[in-house]
């Protein structure tokens, strides 16, 4: 059973802190990692797909790297706002035409 | 510019009495898929329709049902709703199945079972 990690469950930050997370998932069974966000009473937004290993992906302030011989993946977030707490979910597949399993969960809290 | 619209927000129902929440899209995509997310858990795959062909997760109970009438819409029927499904229901949407196809959510439907 395909079973995706994330840590830690929550965090809060100050403005201006930069921050990251992690999303673990079996190295063994690897085919792609997304991450989304997913802010309060919106819809969970996509934010990246990485399917190679050593994969490296901006967008904005926000980027992440993936290491799939080790089964981890970190997002980074640089100079954190107020506007960027939301729940960071991330999730894995084993193969094309498989679903994604989801992790809890990370839910940041950046105040100003 | 909703892409993936589900209706209703909230929705409270009583234990037993069947219930249906629904979602719509303007994608044009294959695939809908259901999500019941809750609290503080993973969201967790439900079924999901590559067109018609209607897929059903092993671990799904009978009392959960769907129906895809067409492309735009799809709809999540709970049949005799008990407490413990009391959650957040996520519609989302892609392309193709899974693998490295970017999923479009709805911003669900949070459903109350008094």
């Amino acid at each position: 059973i395909l079973n995706v990690e994330q840590s830690p469950q929550s965090l809060h930050v100050q403005e201006g802190d930069s921050t990251n997370f992690t999303c673990s998932f079996p190295s063994s069974n690897f085919y792609a990692l997304h991450w989304y966000r997913w802010e309060t009473a919106k819809s969970p937004e996509a934010l990246f797909v990485m399917t190679l290993n050593g994969d490296e992906k901006k967008k904005g302030r926000i980027s992440a790297t993936l290491n799939t011989k080790e089964g981890y993946s970190y997002l980074y977030i640089k100079g954190s706002q107020p506007e960027d707490s939301a729940t960071y979910l991330c999730a894995s597949s084993v193969q094309a035409g498989t679903a994604l399993i989801f992790g809890k969960g990370t839910t940041l809290s950046v105040s100003s | 510019d909703a892409m993936v619209i589900q209706n209703p927000r909230y929705q409270v129902t009583q234990f037993g009495k069947p219930v249906t929440l629904s979602c719509s899209q303007t994608l044009n995509h294959n695939v809908m898929y259901w999500y019941q997310q809750k609290s503080s858990q993973a969201p967790k795959l439900l079924f999901h329709y590559y067109d018609k062909d209607f897929n059903n997760e092993a671990d799904t109970p009978d009392n959960f049902q769907s129906r895809r009438p067409n492309t735009s819409f799809c709809f999540l029927d709970i049949r005799s709703p008990g407490l413990g499904d009391a959650a957040m229901y996520l519609c989302a949407t892609s392309r193709e199945i899974g693998g490295s196809s970017t999923q479009y959510f709805g911003p669900g439907t949070r459903l109350l079972v008094l």
